[in-house]
């Protein structure tokens, strides 16, 4: 087992650009989750998936941000039109469905936007 | 909604001495909240150290308590000798009821000093 596995592990992007980031989560796992970690806020929720549908996008800044989940083995975040401000760690993370279980973290994305 | 407070920032400990990290927590969903401890260590991804999903259990790991105070609403982290190794950074988090999405504290960067 692998684990939760986040490409690329860093990535720099111009101002204006976009950036997708990619998450395999665990064989087995039906719940998905990213996150977003920066110093100043420290771990905010973003959105998640179960069996690939979105249950909860609360996290998601609407303009820019998006998420997929096209089958049960990758889910994408897509920021369009990047931001300094968007520059972070952004973690992906997967579970089993049941709120007693924890959660698995990829080793996350640098997004650095200059 | 529901909160996670825990000690924030940076916590200093000379190694071989004893250290607590508070959390107290606030629940909004019927039935008592699942508990849970993660920690990022340099280097590595967020991973699980404990969890207690029963009110009045104790979790244990790696030489760290955490006993599970409803009354008190609390979770709080302990060890009774830290070692060097330990230092990393901490985060106090709860599932609650059908909320299958995760709500952590900020973060405790412990540092251990030899």
């Amino acid at each position: 087992n692998a684990g939760v596995i986040q490409t690329p592990r860093h990535k720099v992007t111009g101002k204006g650009q976009e950036a997708t980031l990619w998450c395999e989560p665990i064989s087995g796992h039906s719940a998905v989750f990213w996150y977003r970690q920066t110093i100043v806020q420290g771990l905010e929720f973003l959105t998640y998936f179960r069996n690939q549908a979105p249950i909860d996008d609360s996290g998601m800044p609407k303009e820019r941000f998006s998420a997929q989940m096209p089958n049960q083995s990758h889910s994408t975040l897509k920021i369009q039109s990047t931001q300094p401000q968007d520059s972070a760690v952004y973690l992906c993370a997967s579970s089993f469905w049941a709120s007693s279980y924890e959660q698995y973290f990829g080793p996350g994305t640098r997004l650095t936007v200059l | 909604g529901d909160s996670v407070t825990q000690t924030e920032g940076q916590v200093t400990v000379s190694e071989s001495k004893s250290l607590i990290i508070n959390c107290t927590y606030s629940a909004t969903s019927i039935g008592y909240p699942n508990l849970f401890w993660y920690v990022r260590y340099p280097g590595e991804g967020l991973q699980l150290l404990l969890k207690v999903i029963t009110a009045g259990q104790k979790g244990s790991s790696r030489g760290f308590e955490a006993t599970y105070n409803k009354e008190a609403t609390s979770f709080h982290l302990q060890k009774a000798s830290v070692q060097e190794s330990d230092s990393a950074v901490y985060y106090c988090a709860l599932t609650s009821g059908g909320n299958y999405k995760p709500t952590f504290g900020k973060g405790t960067s412990l540092v251990v000093h030899p």
